[in-house]
């Protein structure tokens, strides 16, 4: 079952900073926050992952609350481009044994 | 070009055949996956084997038989075809199984275009 809750569905304006929430409010110490997007027609994408710090690089920018019970991507200039169903996934990356599978709500539509 | 390549991408078919659909990935990945993407939109995990070992099988029904002769391919298998299984097929790979640290830290998955398959 998938941890997390988001809203089924988010509008942006294109040259605006689009934030798409994520609630994973039983996440675990040692389980991770994954971003992927999925453009119609085509497989999932990796945007962006982190622990509990703030991160960034080309694609997003990921915020981390504090207790780490939710989190919000940013696409800071979004494009018609960016028009895709965003999914938010906890996992577990920092072990070497046992073997979780990686689930997938029903995203946020943007 | 680096990648996860899965054939074909369209596949129509009657029901009651069999038919299967092929992937490869020039990663050096160590961890391949079937995905099922039904008419909803969910997205369910169905195997995962890693360096040639099957790690994961969801409840499947066994007309579904992946096979991976080496760990750059998984081929999936479908027999006796059924309305129910048209969906979008998608191969991923990640350089270690799922849960686990990679070389890299991140561990993500890298997604195939997916096979159509409508079942007539």
């Amino acid at each position: 079952d998938a941890k997390t809750t988001q809203p089924p569905s988010m509008d942006c304006a294109e040259g605006r900073a689009a934030n798409l929430p994520c609630n994973h409010s039983t996440i675990s110490g040692n389980e991770y926050v994954y971003w992927y997007r999925q453009i119609h027609s085509q497989g999932p994408q990796y945007i962006i992952h982190g622990l509990k710090n703030n991160e960034t690089n080309e694609m997003a920018s990921l915020i981390i609350t504090e207790d780490r019970k939710s989190s919000t991507l940013i696409l800071p200039h979004a494009t018609l481009r960016d028009t895709a169903v965003y999914y938010c996934i906890v996992r577990v990356a920092s072990t070497n044994f046992g073997n979780e599978k990686l689930t997938f709500g029903t995203g946020t539509r943007l | 070009d680096t990648a996860v390549s899965q054939t074909p991408k369209y596949l129509v078919t009657q029901m009651g055949n069999d038919k299967s659909i092929k992937c490869e990935q020039n990663l050096g990945h160590d961890t391949m996956y079937w995905y099922k993407q039904d008419s909803k939109k969910f997205l369910k995990i169905m195997f995962s084997y890693n360096n040639k070992e099957l790690i994961i099988n969801e409840t499947v029904p066994n007309r579904f038989s992946p096979k991976s002769p080496d760990k750059a391919h998984l081929n999936l298998h479908i027999n006796s075809l059924e309305l129910g299984d048209s969906a979008v097929y998608f191969c991923a790979s990640s350089e270690a199984p799922p849960g686990w640290k990679s070389h890299s830290g991140a561990n993500v998955l890298t997604f195939g275009a997916g096979s159509r398959l409508t079942v007539l």
